[in-house]
């Protein structure tokens, strides 16, 4: 099975700050690398899909990056909206793994 | 819209069974892989299983192996889980989610406001 890493587990940061996590496969799984967000009670939203490809709807400030083994989730400017957990998960092969999450939250 | 409704979570003793529902609607339910993923209470997220659009094909997560079953009926727009030989660890928020394409799986697009299941004596 693949195992996902994610870096930090958790960061502090303030509106406006660039933010940026990162995810790590233990076998190289392409591009097949999506992000999602979850805020408290609710269920998670895809942000990015394929490593780079931001979902319909989701704000510009969202981008990713990355393939093979190594992977990006970076947030340009951070909104008071973005305070949430966010996840990576691979759908290179089953089982889709999820990375363990990052938790931004105010500093 | 895209609606994706979970049902039949509750409490269940360990070692029993339990069938989870998530009525679809909204698109072309026939046309799209369908997965479980779950959420145990303060932890991370877990996928559990996927079925292909047709039901021709199913994977799970190594921990529900042969104890879950994921089933589809595309004539009733529902993805079902069928969870037997319960166990504690068991105990989560279940969530039903749609393929972001057809016929393939590159990410989830669309989620249910999930059910939980509670495994207790």
């Amino acid at each position: 099975d693949i195992q996902m890493t994610q870096s930090p587990s958790s960061l502090s940061a303030s509106v406006g700050d660039r933010v940026t996590i990162t995810c790590r496969a233990s076998q190289s799984i392409a591009s097949y690398l999506n992000w999602y967000q979850q805020t408290p009670g609710k269920a998670p939203k895809l942000l990015i899909y394929a490593a780079s490809s931001l979902q319909s709807g989701v704000p510009s400030r969202f981008s990713g990056s990355g393939s093979g083994t190594d992977f990006t989730l970076t947030i340009s400017s951070l909104q008071p909206e973005d305070f949430a957990t966010y996840y990576c998960q691979q759908s290179y092969s089953t089982p889709f793994t999820f990375g363990p999450g990052t938790k931004v939250d105010i500093k | 819209q895209v609606q994706l409704v979970e049902s039949g979570g509750g409490v269940v003793q360990p070692g029993r069974s339990l069938r989870l529902s998530c009525a679809a609607s909204g698109f072309t339910f026939s046309s799209y892989g369908m997965h479980w993923v779950r959420q145990a209470p303060g932890k991370g997220l877990e996928w559990v299983a996927v079925i292909s659009y047709d039901g021709s094909n199913k994977y799970y997560a190594d921990s529900v192996k042969g104890r879950f079953t994921i089933s589809r009926d595309n004539s009733k727009n529902t993805l079902y889980l069928q969870m037997n030989s319960l166990r504690a660890e068991d105990t989560a928020v279940y969530y039903c989610a749609k393929d972001l394409v057809e016929m393939a799986t590159i990410g989830m697009n669309y989620w249910g406001q999930g059910t939980l299941v509670t495994v207790s004596s």
